[in-house]
């Protein structure tokens, strides 16, 4: 079975402070997915990415497949009360077009 | 254009009975999967659905089941209950595939007891 472990599992900082979420596995995946889930509703893609080493942006967020494409990091800047919820990464294997969810990552921010 | 929609938001069943959960897809999204979330075990896939063919299965008991109509609207059904089966289901539909971007629905909140 696939694994993918997210750390930290809980994380709550001050408003305005930088964090980095990290989803790591020893499988390789042809992409991979960042979730964002808040209470009471289903989760939310945030991106997509496809090539080893790519880096997308969107406004504060930062994510970055690896080289190998076996883990990934969601870096959020300045963090604000409407980041907090259950962040979930999720990796595609190669061939089958299934999704394998990792651990999630609850994060507080405190205003 | 309206979202995900599933039924019943909550259900409290008791162990052995059956259930049956419902979900209505996007307009135009013919691919139809069903996770279930739980804190201990996390989100795991059950099935997909594409025009109404099973395509791909998790790892669960034969308890588990599901189907497609043509509408691609989708059920899934859960036999003999168990305590274990308490758990969040979620339902997420999109374009083609489950791993191209998906749009889940707010989720049939299960109780065993």
């Amino acid at each position: 079975t696939q694994l993918l472990e997210q750390s930290p599992q809980f994380l709550s900082i001050q408003e305005g402070e930088n964090l980095t979420v990290y989803c790591n596995s020893s499988s390789v995946f042809s992409s991979l997915q960042w979730y964002r889930q808040e209470p009471g509703e289903g989760p939310v893609l945030l991106v997509t990415v496809v090539t080893g080493g790519e880096v997308k942006k969107l406004k504060r967020l930062t994510f970055q497949f690896g080289d190998a494409r076996k883990d990934s990091s969601l870096h959020i800047t300045a963090a604000q009360p409407g980041d907090t919820g259950l962040y979930l990464c999720a990796g595609a294997n190669f061939g089958n077009e299934k999704l394998t969810f990792g651990t999630g990552t609850r994060l507080t921010i405190i205003p | 254009k309206a979202g995900v929609t599933q039924t019943p938001r909550y259900l409290i069943k008791t162990r052995g009975q059956q259930v049956t959960l419902s979900c209505s897809p996007i307009s135009g999204h013919r691919s139809v999967s069903w996770y279930q979330q739980t804190p201990g075990q996390g989100l795991q896939f059950l099935f997909e659905y594409f025009s109404e063919t099973q395509r791909n299965k998790g790892n669960f008991p034969g308890r588990f089941s599901g189907r497609q109509f043509s509408n691609s609207r989708s059920e899934m059904n859960v036999s003999t209950l168990e305590l274990g089966d308490s758990a969040l289901y979620l339902c997420a539909s999109s374009l083609v595939t489950s791993v191209s971007e998906q749009f889940f629905g707010p989720g049939t909140r299960l109780t065993v007891l």
